[in-house]
């Protein structure tokens, strides 16, 4: 089983929806959760940080964790079309002192 | 501030060549990162340091060495570059103090081995 696995996409929505993307992850013992940001040829970029069950909100993103389902999600509400990127999501794996990333889910908002 | 640099952005090398990728960051920051990234596999960890003076492998170590030169600096080496190494190269750097946990990654280096 994969450390931590999300759907490759592309995950296409339009214009002022809301896109959703989801991320499970194996290491019962985690505590710290994180979504990045990748445009293409640029590097990722700190969007939300999570470390509590329930919901966290910042500007039109909202992150979601639910430690007992081992499960974190990211809603972006008015979708527009620079969100159109790559996001990752990552966790701090027990024991070890760097974070673990899955391998992303493209997204694509059409105007 | 520049956060986190990385030289070179893009190098091209032949099979067997050894290059150093080097990265600094100006945040005062501990820990320090390699990743590699391939098309469809995400970020790979390939070598950390958490603190001045210490390195830790990660996932992908093989074919690798670095230094952590001091607390500003944290370098790669290839010794003898392989077509398989042949991948996108991010630095990066963790503030965890505060409470706040953020990872800050360089521009990357480009790197093809032929």
């Amino acid at each position: 089983q994969k450390e931590v696995e999300q759907n490759s996409g592309p995950l296409s929505v339009p214009e002022g929806a809301i896109a959703s993307l989801n991320c499970t992850y194996s290491d019962r013992g985690s505590q710290s959760f994180f979504w990045y940001r990748q445009y293409s040829g640029k590097s990722p970029e700190l969007i939300m940080s999570i470390y509590s069950n329930g919901d966290k909100e910042d500007g039109r993103f909202t992150a979601q964790l639910n430690k007992a389902s081992q499960y974190v999600s990211l809603l972006i509400r008015d979708s527009q079309p620079s969100d159109s990127a790559t996001y990752l999501c990552a966790f701090d794996p027990t024991g070890r002192r760097a974070l673990t990333f899955g391998s992303g889910t493209r997204l694509q908002v059409q105007p | 501030n520049a956060g986190v640099t990385q030289t070179p952005k893009f190098q091209v090398l032949k099979t067997g060549q050894s290059m150093t990728l080097q990265c600094a960051q100006d945040m005062n920051h501990n820990s320090m990162y390699w990743y590699r990234q391939d098309p469809g596999m995400g970020l790979r960890l390939i070598y950390y340091s958490a603190s001045e003076g210490t390195t830790d492998k990660g996932e992908v170590p093989n074919g690798y060495n670095v230094s952590r030169l001091n607390k500003r600096e944290f370098s790669l080496r290839l010794e003898s570059a392989a077509p398989s190494q042949t991948s996108v190269y991010f630095c990066a750097s963790r503030d965890i103090a505060g409470g706040a946990d953020t990872q800050y990654f360089g521009p990357g280096t480009r790197l093809t081995v032929l």
